[in-house]
């Protein structure tokens, strides 16, 4: 059974800093991997799909990367800033149900000013 | 474009009520979905569909029921809510299985 695991649950920076969030997941049969954003209240905001023949990403400050043979993927935020505050959550579509996604519990980013 | 839209967003039921929880989207997407999520659980499939008249049962399909008749609507059903299913509800689309997925902003169920 495919788990996702993300670590740390928590995470407080500083303004400005370069900050790398982990997602490791245990089969590496997967379809695709998805990153997304939720803040308070609100839906998720997809923010980088990476399919599995790709090994990364790229949007702004935000660089995904995808290596299936360790089962993690980093999602790298460039110069943080306070709005970049939310919880970022990691999904991996299953190779033999890609319409399925299995989801991480989530990072909550703190950036301090 | 209103995206995926979600009624209503905060309800609370009453154990053995029943109640339907309302998905929409304006995408033109065949899959929609959807989850709960609850603290510590991260987000789990509850049922999802393929396109109009084509549904499938996700990881916590027991107390929910779905119909999909339209491309556009996707109803989720409690049957007889439970304390259990207390929780924020999520639909998602997407196009197709190589294009993200899009959320609604949730509805937020407590059963009492």
């Amino acid at each position: 059974k495919q788990e996702v695991t993300q670590i740390p649950a928590a995470l407080s920076v500083p303004e400005g800093e370069n900050l790398v969030l982990n997602c490791s997941f245990t089969d590496s049969a997967i379809y695709n991997l998805q990153w997304f954003r939720q803040d308070p209240g609100k839906g998720l905001t997809s923010l980088l799909l990476i399919q599995s023949s790709q090994r990364e990403q790229t949007s702004g400050r935000l660089n995904a990367s995808l290596d299936k043979s360790s089962g993690r993927s980093t999602l790298y935020i460039a110069a943080s800033q306070p709005g970049d505050s939310a919880t970022y959550l990691c999904a991996a579509a299953l190779m033999d149900s890609s319409y399925k996604l299995i989801f991480g519990s989530g990072t909550r980013l703190l950036v301090r000013p | 474009n209103a995206g995926v839209t979600q009624t209503p967003k905060f309800q609370v039921l009453k154990t053995g009520q029943s109640m339907t929880l309302q998905c929409a989207q304006d995408m033109n997407h065949e899959y929609m979905s959807w989850y709960r999520q609850d603290p510590g659980m991260g987000l789990r499939l509850i049922h999802y569909s393929v396109g109009a008249g084509i549904t499938d049962q996700g990881e916590v399909p027991n107390g929910y029921n779905v119909s999909r008749s339209t491309t556009e609507d996707f109803p989720l059903r409690l049957l007889s809510a439970a304390p259990s299913q207390t929780s924020v509800y999520f639909c998602a689309s997407r196009g197709d299985r190589n294009s993200p997925l899009h959320f609604g902003n949730g509805t937020r169920l407590t059963v009492t």
